[in-house]
């Protein structure tokens, strides 16, 4: 069992509309990582956040953003929802320079109608 | 454009007997592999990785082999149990050291069968 927590961990949002998602990192990391997953595929990269900044993202428009805390947590933005963002949403949270795995959280299930 | 590809979406072994899952890439670039296991309703939990001035790396029952001439790695699992079944994701790093950065396979559902 890794130390990241997600919530909410089922999401039902309208066609239209704006989430967040939160992500609390293991402890003792310092770099978090969003992914989106897709039914039957792997997760997909969207960003990375290290000291607050975003650190290389993926193929996402930019209505997908996001937030680092000073504690590491993290947010992620989905602005503008549209059916297609409905998927799982991973988060990652590793330690920088490491060399060591990123643990995951549990996800969050969102669906947009 | 998939650059880390699982071409077997599906595996099925019987209890005690080898499972071999397959995973190829095409970015020369990459230089960490990792294997992640993820049942139901879960996150992907790490399994074995291996970096590429490697060629094995070996965990109890997890061997990662790694041929990059070929552009293949495959994770080798003996002897299997029913409760490694679940779907495995191949995962690849081009950023030595941040591990937080992959790029996934579509992964391989493998059933192991009592």
């Amino acid at each position: 069992e890794t130390g990241v927590t997600q919530s909410p961990t089922h999401l039902i949002k309208t066609r239209g509309q704006q989430v967040t998602l939160r992500c609390s990192s293991q402890s003792g990391h310092n770099t978090v990582s969003w992914y989106q997953q897709a039914l039957g595929q792997g997760p997909q990269f969207i960003f990375q956040y290290y000291r607050e900044e975003e650190n290389g993202r993926g193929n996402f428009p930019p209505r997908f953003s996001g937030l680092q805390f000073p504690n590491y947590s993290s947010e992620l933005n989905v602005n503008a929802l549209e059916l297609d963002d409905s998927a799982l949403y991973l988060c990652a949270s590793s330690l920088a320079g490491g060399n060591t795995e990123a643990f995951f959280g549990q996800g969050t299930r969102l669906t947009v109608v | 454009d998939q650059q880390v590809k699982q071409n077997s979406p599906s595996l099925s072994v019987q209890e005690g007997r080898i499972s071999i899952l397959n995973c190829d890439y095409t970015n020369s670039m990459f230089d960490y592999f990792l294997w992640y296991k993820k049942y139901p309703a879960e996150g992907p939990t790490f399994l074995i990785s291996i970096s590429s001035i490697k060629d094995k790396n070996e965990d109890g029952r997890f061997t990662v082999f790694l041929n990059k001439s070929a552009k293949h790695l495959s994770l080798h699992i003996v002897p299997s149990q029913p409760g490694d079944s679940a779907v495995y994701f191949c995962a690849a790093s081009a950023e030595s050291g941040n591990t937080g950065k992959l790029i996934f396979g579509q992964g391989t559902t493998l059933q192991v069968k009592p």
